[in-house]
Parts: C-alpha cells; structure tokens; sequence
C-alpha cells in the first residue's frame, strides 16, 4: 500500500536560519511527490512537485524539496526562515498512474518559525 | 473567481439531518476531489470526480455519504442522517491531470454536527 510519513509533529526555527522539513514515501513505481502548505483557517496551497527529472525542484516563496530514490525521501527545504512561514506543511503522493487519483497525505508537520 | 470556491463556508446542524456541501471547480479542470480534515484523522480522501464519472469512491465512510458531479463541473457532497463523527473541514480539489501540476484546493466547509 501506498503511503507517506512525517516523522515530525513540529519543526521550530528561527528565523533566517535554514528549515527541513521531512517527508518518507512508500509507494510502487515511479512517484508523484508534492508538497502543500496549510494557514490558518485556509484551504491547502500547493507549494512544489517532482515528476521526474532533476531531484532538486523549486517551489513558491523560495522552497524546494529534494528528491531521493535511494532514501525514499522527499523532504522540504528553505535557505532562510521566516516568521510568514509558520504553517502546516503536507507532504503527498499521488496514488494513480500518472497524475491522476487521489493523494495520500502525510500527517502534516507544523513549522514554527521563531523571530 | 480563478480558484476553487466550496459553499457554504461553515455549516452548524443537528444530529439527523441531511446536508449538502458544494463546490465549484477551477474552470476546465477535469478532476475533482473531495477530502476531510479532521483533529483526530488528517486529512482523508473520499471521492475522485473524472468528468461526471467516479472512478474512486473507496473513501466514502459509509452509505450515508455520496456525490455527484454534473456537466463535469460542479459537485455536490451529501451527507445524510448526520452524526457527531461528521464534523469536519470538508475540502474539495480539482485539477487538469494533462499538466502534471498539482491540485488546486478550495477554502472548505466547516462542518459541525450537535
């Protein structure tokens, strides 16, 4: 069965310092891995993907994730936090072939940026 | 409205009821996705919309829950006989699976059940 983990419950940084965000995937074949960020009282805003191709991608408001097969990881990445960035991050997987059907989401992390 | 937009935005009902929740999808995007989030569960798939026909209604809780989707745009969520474990953020998501891109959410319903 397909599915995704978030090890962790909550990420604090502070700001300007540099925040993972980690995310595991378990699924058969080739992987359709996204990220979305949730504020309060918001629905989820798509953040970036990988499809294939180069394992580094870059997303909105200056994330970027990194791919890794061997690892099975996909975990998210910023240079420099900011305060903006406090929010609750979901990592998925798309379960259909190709970019079709539902996602999987991992439980969802929240990130604390600290000023 | 360039985005998703789900109405109505919060909805309070009494045990027992039946309810109705909308959404309205991005313009042209042939699939459509109805989720649940919730403290307890996170967020939980439901149903998957292609055009008017569902594909995948394996997240459906029960025979209390359906949806339809008509003219392949607009989708109605049914709830009927509510119960308390109803309560939830109902979000719906609809995409242009061509484009590789990803899902496009709306705002959700806040549903409440006394």
């Amino acid at each position: 069965a397909q599915s995704v983990a978030q090890p962790e419950d909550q990420v604090n940084v502070a700001e300007g310092n540099p925040l993972t965000v980690k995310c595991t995937y378990s699924v058969s074949g080739n992987p359709y891995l996204f990220w979305y960020v949730q504020y309060p009282n918001r629905g989820l805003q798509f953040l970036l993907k990988y499809i294939t191709g180069d394992n580094l991608v870059k997303g909105s408001y200056g994330f970027e994730a990194e791919f890794n097969k061997s690892q099975t990881s996909f975990h998210l990445k910023k240079p420099s936090a900011l305060v903006s960035d406090s929010a609750l991050y979901f990592c998925a997987v798309r379960s259909g072939s190709g970019n079709t059907g539902k996602l999987i989401f991992g439980q969802g992390t929240t990130l604390q940026v600290k000023p | 409205g360039a985005g998703v937009s789900q109405s109505p935005s919060n909805k309070v009902t009494e045990k027992g009821k039946d309810v109705e929740l909308r959404c309205d999808p991005i313009s042209g995007h042939t699939a459509l996705y109805w989720y649940r989030q919730s403290l307890g569960q996170g967020l939980e798939f439901l149903i998957y919309f292609q055009g008017n026909s569902a594909p995948d209604k394996s997240g459906l809780p029960s025979d209390r829950f359906s949806a339809e989707r008509t003219g392949g745009s607009v989708s109605t969520l049914t709830i009927q006989r509510t119960q308390q474990e109803d309560s939830a953020v109902y979000l719906c998501a609809s995409s242009f699976p061509l484009t590789s891109g990803g899902d496009y959410f709306g705002p959700g319903t806040r549903l409440t059940v006394l």
